[in-house]
């Protein structure tokens, strides 16, 4: 079966870095996305990773390693607007997104 | 620019009654769409997703159904709600021209069956 797992949940302190792991095993692999979602609202895209490597944009950075079915997402200079969950997607064989159950962040001033 | 817009925004069903959502896009043609069910805490479940009209696939048995009667209108539809269908459900689009093909979200629609 296909599978992506994130820690459910993470506290961090405003100002600090945390760094959020996903961890997938699925049909193929199209590349691995990264979503921001703020409690009851959509899902908007914050990274996309198709090689191995770290993407970096801004305060936030995507890592993906495809041989160990691993990315993790960095967050630094956390804000109290970061409190939100974070959504990983793997893009399988068939093009089709398969999500993780989100981890939710929760920032401390 | 393209916007997606769904409706209602939220609403509050009795078990055994029909359900009717719509989800449109604006600015693009021939997208492929997507509905979404997400549960309290939980990620979001693939429905349906379509690559043009009346092309329909389904990821999960359930009493749900959808129709795509113009190119970019998208309905979920139920003729007799359970109490868990409950959720946010999430109208989604994407074409094959973004390179990363990733996904843009509509506002969703919150669902709770009574």
């Amino acid at each position: 079966g296909q599978n992506i797992d994130q820690p459910t949940e993470m506290t961090a302190t405003e100002g600090a870095i945390v760094q959020i792991n996903c961890t997938y095993q699925t049909s193929g692999f199209n590349g691995l996305f990264w979503y921001q979602q703020h409690a009851g609202e959509a899902p908007t895209f914050l990274s996309y990773n198709v090689l191995d490597g770290l993407e970096e944009k801004g305060r936030f950075s995507s890592f993906l390693s495809r041989s160990k079915g691993y990315s993790y997402l960095l967050l630094k200079e956390l804000q109290m607007k970061d409190s939100a969950s974070y959504l990983c997607a793997v893009k399988d064989s068939n093009y089709q997104l398969i999500w993780g159950a989100g981890t939710k962040l929760i920032i401390k001033p | 620019s393209q916007t997606i817009h769904q409706w209602p925004a939220t609403l509050v069903q009795p078990v055994g009654s029909p359900l009717s959502l719509e989800c449109t896009v604006e600015g693009t043609s021939n997208p492929n769409l997507y509905w979404y069910r997400q549960a309290a805490g939980r990620g979001l479940q693939l429905l349906f997703y379509s690559v043009g009209i009346g092309q329909i696939s389904s990821e999960v048995p359930q009493n749900l159904s959808a129709s795509r009667p113009q190119d970019r209108q998208f309905i979920l539809s139920s003729k007799k709600l359970l109490l868990s269908d409950s959720g946010f459900y999430l109208c989604a689009w994407n074409t094959r021209k973004d390179r990363t093909y990733e996904q843009y979200f509509g506002p969703g629609t919150r669902l709770t069956v009574t």
